[in-house]
């Protein structure tokens, strides 16, 4: 069965830093990846997804994440966090086959911006 | 854009009593979810719904819990006899059928905390 691990409980930068949430899966094969956001009151927003091809994903509000198969991670990343960013971030990960996956979410990551 | 959208916002229940949760998925979505998030855990998979049956469930979706769909737009979980470990944050989500590349993702709604006293 497949896992994933947020290593980071809670991350705090100031605004205008960079930013890099850290995702390390467990699969035996390559996955489905997702980083999902969510803002207080809010349900799960997909941010980006990892499916085939370029491993360089790239999502929306100026994320990215880069899949790297001998890491067994999908780090999310962003050059310059703005205040609205402050949320809840959860990498999960998808088994691939089937017509009904199942993503396996990460316990997330808490980001804090500081102004 | 369409929407998941999830009633009551906040459900305060005794323990041993029912709840049902409602959730309106995406109006041309086929497969549903539900996954519920006690505080400070991971979000955990309950249980999927395609074609008007249960097509996957996790070990935590005891005879406690159920599922209906009993109109063409609301999607429902019910909880027969709360208890106090049932407290969380329960999300629906629904999925378009399956198709390759973007379309295989879930759309989440704003989630329904439940707390049991």
């Amino acid at each position: 069965a497949q896992s994933v691990t947020q290593p980071d409980i809670h991350i705090t930068v100031s605004e205008g830093a960079s930013l890099e949430l850290r995702c390390n899966y467990s699969y035996g094969a390559t996955p489905y990846l997702f980083w999902y956001v969510q803002s207080p009151g809010q349900g799960l927003q997909l941010l980006l997804k990892y499916f085939s091809g370029d491993t360089l994903v790239q999502g929306i509000k100026g994320f990215e994440a880069e899949f790297k198969r001998s890491q067994s991670s999908f780090n999310l990343r962003k050059p310059s966090v703005h205040w609205s960013d402050a949320a809840e971030y959860f990498c999960a990960v998808g088994a691939r086959g089937g017509g009904s996956y199942i993503p396996t979410f990460g316990r997330g990551t808490s980001l804090i911006v500081h102004p | 854009e369409p929407e998941v959208t999830q009633t009551p916002s906040h459900q305060v229940t005794q323990m041993g009593q029912e709840v049902i949760l409602h959730c309106v998925p995406i109006s041309n979505h086929l497969y549903f979810y539900w996954y519920r998030q006690i505080l400070g855990q991971k979000v955990e998979f309950l249980v999927s719904f395609y074609n008007n049956e249960i097509s996957e469930k996790s070990e935590i979706f005891d005879d406690q819990f159920s599922v209906e769909r009993p109109d063409g737009s609301n999607f429902t979980l019910k909880i027969r006899s709360t208890k106090l470990e049932d407290s969380a944050m329960y999300f629906c989500a629904s999925r378009q059928i399956g198709l390759a590349g973007g379309r295989n993702e879930q759309f989440f709604g704003p989630g329904t905390r439940l707390t049991v006293l």
